[in-house]
Formats: structure tokens, C-alpha cells, sequence
């Protein structure tokens, strides 16, 4: 079974601290993803991963930056945490298929609510 | 831009009753369309993968269908059960770029003993 690990739970951090979210797959998936997810606004993208070393911007990119140096590792990095970015946060990761991209489910960890204080 | 729907936001039903979950996508350029669980406080579990060239997928009670030209797909859970009470979310793999998901805002299922 694919699994994808975060971290954390339940985080609960300062305004203005510097935070890390980890995320780990243990599939050798070439994509990952990191989602928030608010109530009344659904899951929506912050950055994307499709290889080692490789990021785009999702829709909400604004305070957040990524870091992926190993293919099972993707890091969300809050650079100066503030109380709009308290919300549940959501890794998944997904086999890249070239050739068969209909085919490509995407898998979630368990994720990791955070709380700006 | 891709903009997926679920109607209803939230469905009380009566256990053993059998239900259906709508969800809608505005761009029929999709590569699949994969329905999730999610309890509480947790993480998504992936239930179905609908492929845009399939029809339709089963998984014990559970059946979906995706109609790719209208841009509808529908999730129908049979002989429902407390167990089964979770947020059900929708999400779509659009064509033309990386295989990011675009979701729904689910439907909030309650079934009741």
C-alpha cells in the first residue's frame, strides 16, 4: 500500500515563526502536492513537485515556499507563519505516467492541522 | 479554468437507504476523476479512480459514473450505513499540464441508525 507520512498531527506555532511541514511517500512517486484546506473554500493548491529539485506554484503560493531535495521528501515551508495561514494542510503524492496519465491516482497523508497563534 | 461542484453540500438519510452524490466539472479535458473519503480531522482516502475513457467504476457498495461530455459524474452508495457518514469529496485531473487535482467542496453525508 502506498503511504504517504506527515509529520505532524497537530502544530501549534507562533506568529512570525519560521515552520516546516514534512512530507514523505514511500512509493518513489515523481509528483507531489501540498493542499490547505479551509471550510466553506475546499482544498486548493499551494505548490507542486513533479521531480527532484523541480516546483510550480499552485493558486495560493502567497507565504509559502517548497523544498525537495530527495524524490520521497516534500517540504512545505512557512517563512513567517501568520493567523491566516492557521488551517489543515494536506500532502499527497501521485506516479508520473507519461503514457498513462488517466491512470494516475493520487494518494494523501493525514494531514497536519496548524494553528497560528 | 476548471471549476468542479458537489450538490448537495450536506445529506441526512436513514441507514439502509441507497444515495447518490453529484458532483460537476466545467472542462470535459479531464484525464480521470477520482472520488475521496475524508473523516473528521483526517486525511483523504482515495475510493474510486474513473478513467475519462471509462463509463464507470465499482468498488463493493460503492458505484460511480462519469459522464465526460456533460461533465458530471455521480456516486452511488448503496445499502448505506452509519460507517459510511464522512465528507465525500470529487476531484479532477485536468489535461494540458501536471497531474494536479482540482476538488469539489464535498458533500457532508450523515446516515442515522
Amino acid at each position: 500500500d502506498v503511504k504517504v507520512t506527515q509529520s505532524s498531527r497537530y502544530l501549534v506555532k507562533r506568529t512570525g515563526e519560521k515552520v516546516f511541514l514534512e512530507c514523505v511517500q514511500d512509493m518513489d512517486h515523481e509528483n507531489m502536492f501540498w493542499y490547505r484546506q479551509d471550510p466553506g473554500l475546499g482544498l486548493r493548491l499551494i505548490y507542486f513537485s513533479y521531480d527532484v529539485k523541480m516546483k510550480e506554484k499552485g493558486d495560493i503560493p502567497e507565504g509559502y515556499s517548497v523544498s525537495r531535495e530527495k524524490k520521497e521528501r516534500f517540504s512545505l515551508i512557512l517563512e513567517s507563519a501568520s493567523t491566516n495561514q492557521t488551517s489543515m494542510y494536506l500532502c499527497a503524492s501521485s506516479l508520473c505516467q507519461a503514457d498513462q496519465k488517466e491512470n494516475t491516482e493520487a494518494f494523501f497523508g493525514q494531514g497536519t492541522r496548524l494553528t497560528v497563534v | 479554468k476548471q471549476e468542479v461542484t458537489q450538490i448537495p453540500a450536506a445529506l441526512s438519510v436513514p441507514e439502509g437507504e441507497n444515495l447518490v452524490l453529484n458532483c460537476s466539472f466545467t472542462d470535459s479535458a479531464i484525464y480521470n476523476l477520482q472520488w475521496f473519503r475524508q473523516d473528521p480531522g483526517k486525511g483523504l482516502t482515495s475510493l474510486l479512480l474513473i478513467q475519462s475513457s471509462q463509463r464507470e467504476q465499482t468498488s463493493g457498495r460503492l458505484n460511480a459514473s462519469l459522464d465526460k461530455s456533460s461533465g458530471r459524474s455521480t456516486l452511488y452508495i448503496a445499502a448505506s450505513q452509519p460507517g459510511d457518514s464522512a465528507t465525500y469529496l470529487c476531484a479532477v485531473s485536468a489535461q494540458g499540464g501536471s497531474e494536479k487535482l482540482v476538488f469539489g467542496k464535498g458533500t457532508k453525508l450523515t446516515v442515522n441508525p
